[in-house]
């Protein structure tokens, strides 16, 4: 079973659609991360969880909100997706947890 | 905010040639982790460097770290097309968001006959 499972791996919406991303991991990680990326651009943090009560905004957090309903369990959301925001999403454990895996990233894409 | 910088952009090699991909940190180095990404895919997760002058190897890949440079070199030998992909440097800066990895803007790499 891979180590983080993210759901759905494809998404095509529409501008001002609301919008959830979910991140599942199976190692009992307290720490969790969402990033984004964009072609040519790296992975930039969108938020970071420490633990279900600790919640924290990352270097582009704008336009984003996530959950932390469980430890294994860490979401996403697009209250109201716009264009700029269509990137591939990953969702990850802390850099320390080794091996680091990565899921398998959300492709997003706000017509 | 972009603190590592990778070098080169893309790169375009022949089979069976060596190369080097760089990544270059502006502030100090406490872990520096090297990805392959297969475009539009996930990231697999190559090698961790936490130590000045630590090298480590897997298959034909090796990197190095060299922490008074603040800086960190991927070297492929013998490239196969199957070594062809973005190549992203993450690091640990210690303090920046919850130990997040600070990434690199990626390396393209292509392989080709």
């Amino acid at each position: 079973d891979a180590d983080v499972t993210q759901t759905p791996r494809n998404r095509i919406t529409k501008t001002g659609k609301r919008i959830m991303l979910e991140c599942s991991q199976t190692k009992g990680h307290d720490r969790m991360y969402w990033y984004r990326q964009d072609p040519g651009l790296g992975l930039r943090l969108i938020y970071y969880s420490f633990d279900v009560k600790d919640i924290n905004k990352g270097e582009i957090s704008d336009g984003y909100s996530v959950s932390r309903q469980a430890q294994a369990k860490f979401s996403l959301s697009l209250e109201s997706a716009i264009p700029n925001q269509t990137a591939l999403y990953f969702c990850a454990p802390p850099p320390f947890a080794q091996p680091q895996h990565f899921g398998d990233g959300t492709r997003l894409s706000i017509l | 905010s972009q603190e590592l910088e990778q070098s080169p952009q893309s790169l375009i090699v022949q089979e069976g040639k060596n190369l080097t991909i760089n990544c270059t940190s502006s502030k100090t180095l406490y872990g520096l982790y090297w990805y392959k990404q297969k475009y539009g895919e996930g990231l697999i997760f190559l090698m961790m460097l936490q130590k000045g002058g630590e090298e480590k190897s897997h298959e034909k890949i090796t990197a190095k770290l060299d922490e008074k440079k603040q800086q960190s070199s991927l070297h492929i030998t013998a490239s196969q097309p199957s070594h062809a992909g973005i190549y992203l440097c993450g690091a640990d800066m210690r303090g920046y968001s919850g130990y997040a990895l600070n990434f690199g803007k990626g390396t393209s790499l292509l392989v080709t006959p």
